[in-house]
């Protein structure tokens, strides 16, 4: 089957730098997306890797590297609004559908 | 430009009956994707539909059912409805069925069957 692991929850202070990972098992899939969702809000895109290496997008940054089938999206410089649930996700080559992960609850302490 | 709509917002059920949610998309996008979001889950995938034809279904009984108009506006079912039917249903829209189209989602429609 095709599923993505990702920590269930982090923790870490404002202003800091943090890293959420994501593992994945999938017969093939076009992309790795992430995407923030805030309690009671809906998921929001915030960066997309179609190949390995990183993509920088103001203060969030992604990696993937498909030969070991990881990737992670990189927070820098922590606000408190950054407190929220991040999703990885994959377009699977074999369907129309895309597969996400459980999710990462991220907490940032003042 | 609007983003997607779903209505309603909350929904209040007993066990046993059915339930129809709607999914407005983006004005342009073609396509729209359905999934169930409960605490722990993620996001799970239930449909994706495509110019009113359904792309591919998620593993969920045949309970669950959906359909897109030709405006691309979108619903889904749940008939007999179960305690564990109770989630967030979130849609979304992108362009097309594309491989890096970007999901565009929706507040979602809060189902609670009692």
């Amino acid at each position: 089957g095709q599923s993505l692991e990702q920590p269930s929850e982090v923790t870490a202070v404002e202003g800091a730098i943090v890293q959420i990972n994501c593992t994945y098992q999938t017969s093939g899939f076009y992309g790795l997306s992430w995407y923030q969702q805030h309690d009671g809000g809906a998921p929001t895109f915030l960066s997309y890797n179609a190949l390995d290496g990183l993509e920088e997008t103001g203060r969030f940054s992604s990696f993937l590297s498909r030969s070991d089938s990881y990737g992670y999206l990189l927070l820098q410089e922590l606000q408190m609004k950054d407190s929220a649930s991040y999703f990885c996700a994959v377009r699977d080559t074999g369907g129309f559908k895309t597969i996400f992960g459980a999710g990462t609850r991220l907490f940032v302490k003042a | 430009k609007a983003g997607v709509t779903q209505t309603p917002r909350y929904l209040i059920k007993t066990r046993g009956q059915q339930v129809t949610l709607s999914c407005s998309p983006i004005s342009g996008h073609r396509s729209v994707s359905w999934y169930q979001q409960t605490p722990g889950q993620g996001l799970q995938f239930l449909f994706e539909y495509f110019s009113e034809t359904q792309r591919n279904k998620g593993n969920f009984p045949g309970r669950f059912s959906g359909r897109q108009f030709s405006n691309s506006r979108s619903e889904m079912n749940v008939s007999t409805l179960e305690l564990g039917d109770s989630a967030l249903y979130l849609c979304a829209s992108s362009w097309t069925s594309g491989s890096t189209d970007t999901q565009y989602f929706g507040p979602g429609t809060r189902l609670t069957v009692l």
